[in-house]
Formats: structure tokens, C-alpha cells, sequence
């Protein structure tokens, strides 16, 4: 089946560093990603986006590559802060008539001080 | 202020009981979605709503039920025969339905949190 899965489950970062949180995807008709972010206890808020028929989409602070040929997807978080502590995860739409956002499970990346 | 409201933020059903889950948006969107999330888990769909009076279900949808009789609400109710119902519900909306467009990009609202006494 087709599906949206994370490399890593958690992430643990100093305050100040660059974090990378990585996303692999296997559906090949996937046209659009999006970046949630969810605290604890709260509804997924929506960080970042980006088309299929880019490579790489910069936000503030925040930065998604997208690697069609190896099917990968990234976030980067720039000068990393406690208060991007939360769980991450991916979503993917396969487009035309197909409504369905399909999930991955979601990275937790911790910051520490 | 615009966004997407769900109450309660907690909730507790004893068993047997029918519970429904209130969703409302102030954002003009189209499509409405219900998803149910579980530890360690991706969101599950259980419901979507393209436009008001009309509704499909979603990949989980046994065990629940919806309305859309306007356009900015798509209450979500547990019925007593959803098994397993303790989870954290999350509604969502977006300009239309993905499937039209595409590059729609779905908002969510806190959430509303379910426990089976």
C-alpha cells in the first residue's frame, strides 16, 4: 500500500542548531506536501507547503526540500528554539480525484537550553 | 477573529451513550473533515464534507455519524457502537475539497478529547 513514514521518530537538538526532520513517501502521483507541527495536547498547525513541480520552498525560518526521485521530503528548522518543540509530521496528497490528505506518524524533536 | 472552533476540549461518554462532537469555521472553506488520532499513530480520516447537505465517509467512519446542514458547522457524532472511541478528534477545513484542487491545504481546529468511562 501506499504510505507516508518518517526515518525518525524523535529528534533531540541544542538550542541554536539546525534540525532536519525527514519524511519518505511512496505514492509517485503525489502532487502537494505540507509540514504540520503539533504541540502536545493541540490541533496540527500548519508550517509549511510545497508542489511537486518544485525542489526546494523557503518559509521563516523553515525550509522543505523535496527529492522526487528518491521519494524523500524534508524540514529544516533554522536556529532551532524551545518553543519548536513539538511533534512533526508530513502529509501528501495524491491529487486529481483523489481527496485524501495520508499522514505519516510524526517525529518528535525536542530543544533543548 | 477567524478560525476553526471544536467543543468541548474534553469529553467523557460512559458506555452505551451517544456523544457528539461540535466543529465550527468562520473561514468562507468549503470541505470539512473529521479525523481521529491514537498514540503513535497517523491521522485517520472519518469523515468529509464537500459542501453543505452532503457528506462521504472517510477510511474509519463505523461507529459515527455527521451532519452538514450549513456551511460552517460538520458536527461529528460517537455513537455506542464505536468500540473504541477514546482518542483525540480533530476537525478540519479547507477551501475545497483537496481532490479539486489539489494544492488546498487543510487547517485544523485544538481538537477535542474523547475518553470512555
Amino acid at each position: 500500500g501506499e504510505s507516508v513514514g518518517l526515518h525518525l521518530p524523535t529528534l533531540s537538538v541544542q538550542e541554536g542548531d539546525n534540525s532536519i526532520i525527514n519524511c519518505a513517501y511512496s505514492n509517485s502521483a503525489s502532487d502537494y506536501f505540507i509540514w504540520y507541527k503539533q504541540e502536545s495536547g493541540k490541533g496540527p498547525q500548519f508550517i509549511i507547503d510545497i508542489r511537486s513541480n518544485m525542489d526546494k520552498r523557503q518559509g521563516q525560518r523553515v525550509t522543505v526540500l523535496l527529492n522526487k526521485t528518491v521519494k524523500h521530503l524534508s524540514l529544516q528548522i533554522a536556529a532551532t528554539q524551545p518553543g519548536d518543540s513539538a511533534v512533526y509530521f508530513c502529509a501528501e496528497n495524491s491529487g486529481g480525484s483523489n481527496y485524501k490528505l495520508t499522514f505519516g506518524k510524526g517525529t518528535l524533536l525536542t530543544v533543548n537550553p | 477573529d477567524g478560525g476553526i472552533t471544536q467543543s468541548p476540549k474534553y469529553l467523557f461518554r460512559k458506555e452505551g451513550q451517544n456523544v457528539t462532537l461540535s466543529c465550527e469555521q468562520n473561514l468562507n472553506h468549503d470541505a470539512m473533515y473529521w479525523y481521529r488520532q491514537d498514540p503513535g499513530q497517523g491521522l485517520r480520516l472519518i469523515y468529509y464534507s464537500q459542501i453543505v447537505n452532503d457528506f462521504q465517509k472517510g477510511d474509519i467512519a463505523e461507529g459515527y455519524s455527521v451532519s452538514r446542514e450549513k456551511k460552517e458547522s460538520f458536527p461529528l457524532t460517537v455513537t455506542s457502537a464505536q468500540k473504541n472511541p477514546t482518542a483525540f478528534y480533530l476537525c478540519a477545513s479547507s477551501i475545497s475539497l483537496a481532490g479539486a484542487r489539489s494544492t488546498d491545504t487543510q487547517y485544523f481546529g485544538p481538537g477535542t478529547r474523547l475518553t470512555v468511562l
